[in-house]
């Protein structure tokens, strides 16, 4: 069974903080996708990695792809209230179905 | 584009009952995905399709749920009966290829909940 665990599952962080939420696993993974969700909302997708050591930026947010490919972070500089939400990653590998996390459930405190 | 649309939004219903979740796909994706989540189990792939065939139903819980995609646009996902272990957010999802660079586009859910 491929797994994902995500760490912390939770946090609660103060307005202008930075934090970092992990993505690990044991198994190699073609690419790693980042999702938020809201609450009474779906998942939405933030980024995709797929090169070992690879970085994206979208805006305060950076996601790093490990270099062996079976982890991933994600770094948010100045947290803000809009930030807060569950955070999913998810493991792909090649043409199969995604694999997910249980989540980083972030609160952010004005 | 609307995006993936689920229906109803919420449902409340007597165990033993039968449930119908309805979902319409983004046109043009020809993957689709039905996902439950609850606090405790986390988002759990229950079946999914490529170009309108069950691929993997592995994720069912029992007999008493079943998906059909009977065309590109619809899909459904029937309880017959309910129960209250039931109750969670049923999310569908499309997507437009079956790389894993290809990202998940999910709707809003259907909260359903049996009393």
């Amino acid at each position: 069974t491929q797994l994902l665990e995500q760490s912390p599952q939770f946090l609660s962080i103060q307005e202008g903080e930075n934090l970092t939420v992990y993505c690990n696993s044991s198994s190699v993974f073609s690419s790693l996708q980042w999702y938020r969700q809201e609450p009474g909302e779906g998942p939405v997708l933030l980024v995709t990695v797929v090169t070992g050591g690879e970085v994206k930026k979208l805006k305060r947010l950076t996601f790093q792809f490990g270099d062996a490919r079976k982890d991933s972070s994600l770094h948010i500089t100045a947290a803000q209230p809009g930030d807060t939400g569950l955070y999913l990653c998810a493991g792909g590998k090649g043409a199969q179905k995604l694999v997910f996390g249980q989540g980083t459930r972030l609160t952010i405190n004005p | 584009d609307a995006g993936v649309i689920q229906s109803p939004r919420h449902e409340v219903t007597e165990m033993g009952q039968e449930v119908t979740l309805r979902c319409k796909p983004i046109s043009g994706h020809n993957s689709l995905f039905w996902y439950r989540q609850t606090m405790m189990r986390g988002l759990e792939l229950l079946i999914y399709f490529n170009n309108n065939v069950p691929i993997d139903d592995s994720g069912m819980p029992e007999d008493r749920f079943s998906a059909k995609m009977p065309n590109a646009s619809f899909s459904t996902l029937k309880i017959q009966p309910s129960e209250p272990r039931d109750s969670a957010v049923y999310f569908c999802a499309s997507r437009a290829g079956t790389g894993g660079n290809y990202g998940y586009t999910f709707g809003s859910g259907t909260r359903l909940t049996v009393v």
